[in-house]
């Protein structure tokens, strides 16, 4: 089955530094990407869609200086928390969408980055 | 992002029962259904899609969907204890995104 990895698993930082994580899709095509957050007993909510070699399209309240997203391959994105605080402590998902198959079911989510802000 | 409304209440049930989910939605224009399971610290997996109303059957899971009342529903039959899982419902809208419910976390008891 479709694979898809973020790295890293789990990152403690201090406040005001910077975090990238990245997303790969290890066996399948990826012209889009999505990038959501979880809080704890919380849905997983939709922060942005990344397209490969195109701008992010970031959802209505979350900040796209502060979540930096560079998608520069069909098998790459990255997501770069800049100036972390510890509101953003939170478990980060992506998703690939499969660039053949086209449905919005065949999306295939990462195993998530949890994100500790000290 | 759209509404979808998913009580997140736990659920427990004795190994072999039934286990009954549901999500409501107040927007027509979803257009498809999805159930996912998600393990501890893990990125979820999806389960089970549908499209139009009616049910889907995959093994030991039923995916119902009702348009009509914006209601989908996940049965788990004869529920194991590896079953034992939080399970969210996902709903597509425009540019293939996805909207998820807040999940039920679902103990299967030996």
């Amino acid at each position: 089955g479709a694979v898809v990895s973020q790295h890293p698993s789990r990152v403690i930082c201090k406040s005001g530094t910077s975090v990238k994580i990245e997303c790969r899709s290890l066996d399948f095509q990826a012209t889009t990407m999505f990038w959501y957050r979880q809080f704890p007993k919380q849905s997983l909510m939709l922060m942005a869609t990344s397209n490969e070699g195109s701008k992010a399209t970031y959802e209505q309240g979350v900040e796209k200086d502060k979540f930096l997203i560079n998608h520069a391959s069909l098998t790459l994105s990255t997501l770069t928390v800049t100036s972390a605080h510890p509101e953003d402590s939170s478990f980060y998902i992506c998703s690939a969408r499969d660039a053949v198959a086209g449905r919005p079911y065949t999306q295939y989510f990462g195993p998530g980055t949890r994100l500790t802000v000290l | 992002q759209k509404e979808v409304e998913q009580d997140p209440g736990p659920l427990s049930v004795p190994e072999g029962a039934i286990v009954s989910l549901n999500c409501t939605y107040s927007n027509s224009a979803f257009q498809y259904f999805m159930w996912y399971r998600q393990y501890s610290r893990k990125g979820p997996e999806l389960l089970m899609y549908t499209y139009s109303s009616g049910n889907k059957e995959d093994g030991r899971f039923t995916a119902q969907v009702d348009k009509s009342s914006k209601y989908i529903s996940l049965f788990i039959r004869d529920s194991q204890p590896s079953d034992s899982a939080t399970y969210l419902c996902a709903m597509s809208y425009g540019n293939n995104r996805l909207a998820f419910g807040k999940g039920n976390q679902v103990v299967v008891i030996p």
